[in-house]
């Protein structure tokens, strides 16, 4: 069984380029959620999605971010103008629905921002 | 707004101990669920143990057990007989149980566990 998948593992971007992170959940589990992990912290909830819906993104900065979920293909985190400050571990997770389904998490991708 | 707080930030114990890591939260809300990850070295989430707050049982798995006291909000992980691969950063994490949309976890800022040969 394959679990939640992240690519690429590790980003590397110069300020000022896109980064753009893909989430491929467990294979039946409809939805999505984006974690961001600074160094030495925990990690902070950013968005929940399922298919082609955005269902809560109160923890995605206001600029620059953006993520989606489309009916075919895998979740995509998409960073525009990369700051250092973006530099940290994003971690997706997914479950297949409902409040007592628990959150399985992917191997997190780690971004550097040079 | 609900939060979670790990007041250790490193601990140790001897191989074959057992240890006890600390977790509390605050909340409104008289359901939810509370969880304990664990983060090695590879930086992997890996769920260890969950509980849900309508239970008076403690959750346990194997080796792992925890300490629920839904008054005191208090969640502590106690880990026996610790082997070496329990060396890794320890997360408590919070969900509600309320609210179509309210899904998402909240974290403590984690606990790190060393293993002593």
């Amino acid at each position: 069984n394959a679990g939640v998948m992240q690519n690429p593992r590790h980003l590397v971007r110069r300020r000022g380029q896109e980064a753009r992170l893909r989430c491929s959940p467990v294979k039946g589990h409809s939805h999505v959620y984006w974690y961001r992990q600074l160094p030495e912290e925990g990690l902070k909830f950013m968005v929940y999605l399922q298919k082609e819906n955005i269902i809560d993104e109160s923890g995605m900065p206001k600029e620059r971010f953006s993520a989606e979920f489309p009916k075919e293909g895998p979740s995509i985190l998409r960073i525009q103008q990369v700051v250092r400050g973006d530099s940290a571990a994003y971690f997706c997770a997914s479950s297949p629905g409902g409040l007592t389904d628990t959150q399985y998490f992917g191997p997190g991708t780690r971004l550097t921002v040079l | 707004a609900q939060t979670v707080t790990q007041s250790q930030p490193e601990m140790s114990v001897q191989e074959a101990e057992t240890v006890t890591l600390s977790c509390t939260y605050d909340t409104s809300e008289s359901d939810y669920y509370l969880f304990w990850y664990k983060q090695p070295p590879s930086r992997q989430m890996i769920l260890v143990i969950r509980q849900e707050a309508y239970k008076q049982q403690n959750a346990t798995e194997n080796r792992f057990s925890v300490n629920f006291q839904k008054a005191a909000k208090s969640f502590s992980l106690k880990i026996s007989d610790s082997q070496l691969g329990d060396a890794a950063m320890y997360f408590c994490a919070y969900r509600s149980a309320y609210n179509f949309g309210n899904e998402k976890l909240t974290f403590g800022t984690g606990t790190r566990l060393t293993i002593i040969p």
